[in-house]
């Protein structure tokens, strides 16, 4: 199995800070990743897919980057609406395996 | 418009059975693969099970291997998880979503399980 493992697993930032997350797989994994923001009570939402390819309707502050086993999730100005936890999933192989999510708060 | 609704969520006591639904509409449903992903009170997301468009390929995390059971009806739109010998660590937000190796992302609104005596 495919251990993905994601830091940090919280961060404060203030509006308009770039925030970075990352994601470190086990071995190799191409680019078979994608991140998601979950808001309380809601459904995962994914923003990037294929590691560095923005979701439709996704805003282009949201940057993914990486291949093979490092991974970024770059958000570049932080917004009100973006205060979430964020996930990133592998899908390379079989079972598909979450980090443990990184916990993003208001300064 | 694409939805996934699921259902079948509720109280059920430890050892005791649970199948879930999620009814689909929008998009080709027999060409997508899906999965059922949960996520336990305040903790991170699981992936727990998948099956191809045509059922030929179906996967389990260990965690539920050989209790629960994923399918689907094609001709019905509708995909289903059989949960057996529940516990109370099975105890979360299930979620069927569409298998991630597609550009496109669908996921339900999540059906809470409580196992609980």
């Amino acid at each position: 199995d495919i251990q993905m493992t994601q830091s940090p697993s919280s961060l404060s930032a203030s509006i308009g800070d770039r925030v970075t997350i990352t994601c470190r797989a086990g071995q190799g994994i191409r680019n078979d990743l994608g991140w998601y923001q979950q808001k309380p009570g809601k459904a995962p939402k994914r923003l990037i897919y294929a590691a560095s390819n923005l979701q439709s309707g996704v805003p282009s502050r949201f940057s993914g980057s990486g291949s093979g086993t490092e991974f970024t999730l770059t958000i570049s100005s932080l917004q009100p609406e973006d205060f979430a936890t964020y996930y990133c999933l592998q899908h390379n192989s079989y079972p598909p395996s979450f980090g443990q999510g990184t916990k993003v708060e208001i300064k | 418009e694409v939805q996934l609704v699921e259902s079948g969520g509720g109280l059920v006591k430890p050892g005791g059975s649970l199948r879930l639904s999620c009814a689909a509409s929008g998009f080709s449903f027999s060409s997508y693969s899906l999965n059922w992903v949960r996520q336990a009170p305040g903790k991170g997301l699981e992936w727990l099970s998948s099956i191809s468009g045509s059922s030929s390929h179906i996967y389990y995390a260990d965690s539920v291997k050989g209790r629960f059971t994923i399918s689907r009806d094609n001709a019905k739109n509708s995909l289903f998880l059989q949960m057996n010998s529940l516990r109370a660590e099975d105890t979360a937000v299930y979620y069927c979503a569409q298998d991630p190796s597609y550009p496109s992302d669908y996921w339900g609104q999540g059906t809470l399980v409580t196992v609980s005596s």
